[in-house]
C-alpha cells in the first residue's frame, strides 16, 4: 500500500512570509500532482511533477520532485491572504501497478493572516 | 474551461436505501474515477473506468458498490443498500490518459440518515 505523509497539517502564516509543505512517501511514484481545495469545492490542480529532481513555478509557488519520485514540496514566497486554503499532494502509479489511482495526503490547511 | 460537473451537490438518505451520484466528466476524457472524502480524513480512491470496464477498484468498493456509463456522457456511482459509514463527500474526476492530470468536480455530500 502506497502511503503520503504531507506536513506540516497545519500552517498559520503572517502575509509576507515564506513556507513550505512537504509530501514524503517510502514508495516512487510516477508522478506527484498538487491541488487546492476551497470549502465546498473539489480540488483543483494546481501543477504536476513527473520527472526527478523536477522544479515547476506557478507564480509564486514552486514545486519540487524529489530525484528519487518519492517526495515532493510546495514553497511558496510571499504568502498573502489569497493562498489561504487546504493544499493537497497525490501520488499517481499510472503506468505501474495501478490504473490512474491517486494516492493522497491528509492535506495542509494553510492560513495567511494580513 | 471545461469542468466535470456532479449531481446532486447533497443526497440526504436513509439507511438500507440505493442512491445513485452522477458525474458529467470532460467531455473529451475517456477515464474516469470516484473517489470519497470522510470528514476529516483523507480523499481515498475507489475506482477507475476505460472502455466501459471499471480498471481498478480499492478495498472500499465491495459489491454494494457499482460503476456505469449508461450514455455518452454520464458516469454513475450506484451504492444498493447504504449504510452510516457511506457518509461522506464523494468525488467524480476525469483524464485524458493514465498518465495525465486528473480533474475534480465538486463533489456531492452523501448524508446516510
Amino acid at each position: 500500500t502506497q502511503l503520503l505523509e504531507q506536513s506540516p497539517q497545519f500552517l498559520s502564516i503572517q502575509e509576507g512570509e515564506n513556507l513550505t509543505v512537504y509530501c514524503n512517501s517510502s514508495s516512487v511514484f510516477s508522478s506527484l500532482q498538487w491541488y487546492r481545495q476551497e470549502p465546498g469545492e473539489g480540488p483543483v490542480l494546481l501543477v504536476t511533477v513527473v520527472t526527478g529532481g523536477e522544479v515547476k513555478k506557478l507564480k509564486r509557488l514552486t514545486f519540487q520532485f524529489g530525484d528519487a519520485r518519492k517526495d515532493s514540496s510546495l514553497h511558496i514566497t510571499a504568502a498573502q491572504p489569497g493562498d489561504t486554503g487546504l493544499y493537497l499532494c497525490a501520488g499517481d502509479n499510472a503506468g505501474g501497478t495501478s490504473y490512474g489511482k491517486l494516492t493522497f495526503g491528509q492535506g495542509t490547511i494553510l492560513t495567511v493572516h494580513p | 474551461e471545461p469542468e466535470v460537473t456532479q449531481t446532486p451537490s447533497h443526497q440526504v438518505t436513509q439507511m438500507g436505501q440505493e442512491v445513485i451520484l452522477r458525474c458529467v466528466p470532460i467531455s473529451n476524457h475517456l477515464y474516469f474515477y470516484w473517489y470519497r472524502q470522510i470528514l476529516g480524513q483523507k480523499v481515498e480512491f475507489l475506482v477507475s473506468f476505460y472502455n466501459n470496464e471499471i480498471s481498478e477498484k480499492s478495498e472500499i468498493f465491495d459489491d454494494q458498490f457499482s460503476v456505469e456509463r449508461p450514455d455518452g456522457s454520464n458516469f454513475t456511482l450506484k451504492i444498493r443498500s447504504t449504510k452510516l459509514e457511506d457518509s461522506a463527500m464523494y468525488f467524480c474526476a476525469s483524464s485524458g490518459g493514465w498518465h495525465q492530470p486528473q480533474h475534480f468536480g465538486d463533489g456531492t455530500r452523501l448524508s446516510i440518515l
